[in-house]
């Protein structure tokens, strides 16, 4: 079944500070993976995809995420973590089995960065 | 340029109530989805819209009804309001065809409470 998974429920960081928010996935065929961000009481607002090509993909606000195929493993990353970066992060795998317009979002990690 | 909107923000309904979550895009896009947002499970795919006049179900249809009124509007319709239906309701939109590997674009949310 297409799925991910957010191990972590919070991840804690000081400002300043590199912060890794951890998203393995399970999928058939090929992945076509995405981190959303949501700020309290907002929608979720896209970060950044991986669809095909450089492992490394680099998104908004700084972030960037690491694909790694053999870790079935897209983690989200950024080298100084700031105050306003709180917020809900959340990875998605898009359905490739019948149907493409279908996507699955994990259960979302908290992001706290203290001053 | 509004992005995705959605009205009411808020609902309180009693057992058994009906209303309609309302959902509108002005991006021009195909497909349109609802999804409903709980603590520790992430975002749930409810309906979605791969393009005007197209509905199909997603994990958690029951107790839904969805209309894709045209390509700008995309209505969810609860019939008899349940406890279990608290939730916080996103309407997402999403340019291209089915094939495309586009992002998804999320309105604000409605929190809905059922007494």
């Amino acid at each position: 079944a297409q799925s991910v998974a957010q191990p972590e429920d919070q991840v804690n960081v000081a400002e300043g500070n590199p912060l890794t928010v951890k998203c393995t996935y399970s999928v058939s065929g090929n992945p076509y993976l995405f981190w959303y961000v949501q700020y309290p009481n907002r929608g979720l607002q896209f970060l950044l995809k991986y669809i095909t090509g450089d492992n490394l993909v680099k998104g908004s606000y700084g972030f960037e995420a690491e694909f790694n195929k053999s870790q079935t493993s897209f983690h989200l990353k950024k080298p100084s973590a700031l105050v306003s970066d709180s917020a809900l992060y959340f990875c998605a795998v898009r359905d490739l089995r019948y149907n493409f317009n279908k996507f699955y979002f994990g259960s979302g990690t908290k992001l706290n960065v203290k001053p | 340029n509004a992005g995705v909107t959605q009205t009411p923000k808020f609902q309180v309904l009693k057992t058994g109530q009906s209303m309609t979550l309302q959902c509108a895009q002005d991006m021009n896009h195909n497909s349109m989805y609802w999804y409903r947002q709980d603590p520790g499970m992430g975002l749930r795919l409810i309906y979605y819209s791969a393009s005007e006049g197209t509905t199909d179900k997603g994990e958690v249809p029951n107790g839904y009804n969805v209309s894709r009124l045209n390509k700008r509007e995309f209505s969810l319709r609860l019939e008899s309001a349940a406890p279990s239906q608290t939730s916080v309701y996103f309407c997402a939109s999403r340019k291209g065809t089915t094939s495309s590997y586009n992002e998804q674009f999320f309105g604000p949310g409605t929190r809905l409470t059922v007494l």
